[in-house]
């Protein structure tokens, strides 16, 4: 069974650009979370979908982050645009519905110069 | 509110060596607990889990991790560490809210010597 894929691996934007990172979840795992991970840091939630509704994006940054997850199976994650602070580790995860596990993908380093 | 504090930021141990990684949560009711680990440039892998029952939960990899109520604490143990255990492991707290909820512990970052 195939894992959480996330593309693309490594990112290097400027400053101001727009970047877009994608995810594709393990096949008929209804909840799919992004989270971003700071050097040093754990995760932290930036959303949660339930099929394709965003359920908790309170920790979303909605002034230059945007989420969605078309017919409930990929996501994208935007941002735009990007600053320095953006600079980061962006992983998705998904799990079936019920279940508290996680499983995450291999993630997306982000690198704002 | 929720939170989950490992309070070691990195740990050394001798490989062959038993190792424990302290972790303590801060919430009212009993909690889902978990253990991750991750590699360089990995996402994360799920070690074990505590929901209910026993306290002393096996996990994948050798490891153990015993959730003991009285100190808030869910500590992850090997009795004998591999050189291959080099990674960073985060402790987690999930709760029910809406849905499920997840927040993770800043990392331990565990190092290995030969």
């Amino acid at each position: 069974e195939a894992g959480v894929v996330q593309s693309p691996r490594y990112k290097i934007i400027e400053k101001k650009q727009p970047v877009a990172f994608w995810c594709n979840p393990i096949s008929g795992h209804n909840t799919l979370y992004w989270y971003l991970q700071n050097l040093g840091q754990g995760p932290e939630l930036l959303i949660r979908y339930e099929n394709e509704e965003a359920v908790d994006d309170s920790q979303l940054p909605k002034d230059r982050f945007s989420a969605e997850r078309l017919k409930g199976v990929d996501s994208t994650l935007k941002i735009q645009p990007a600053e320095l602070g953006d600079s980061a580790v962006y992983l998705c995860a998904s799990s079936p519905r019920g279940n508290t596990e996680a499983f995450f993908g291999q993630g997306t380093r982000l690198t704002v110069v | 509110a929720q939170s989950v504090t490992q309070p070691d930021i990195h740990i050394t141990v001798s490989e062959g060596a038993s190792l424990e990684l302290r972790c303590n949560y801060s919430y009212g009711a009993t909690p889902y607990l978990f253990w991750y680990v991750q590699s360089p440039g990995q996402g994360l892998q799920l070690l074990l889990k505590y929901f209910s029952g026993d306290t002393l939960v096996q996990g994948i990899k050798g490891f153990e991790a015993e959730f003991k109520r009285s100190q808030s604490s869910f500590n992850l143990r090997k009795p004998s560490v591999h050189w291959s255990d080099a990674a960073e492991y985060f402790c987690a707290v999930g709760f029910p809210t809406g849905g499920f909820k997840t927040i993770f512990g800043a990392g331990t970052r565990l190092f290995v010597k030969a």
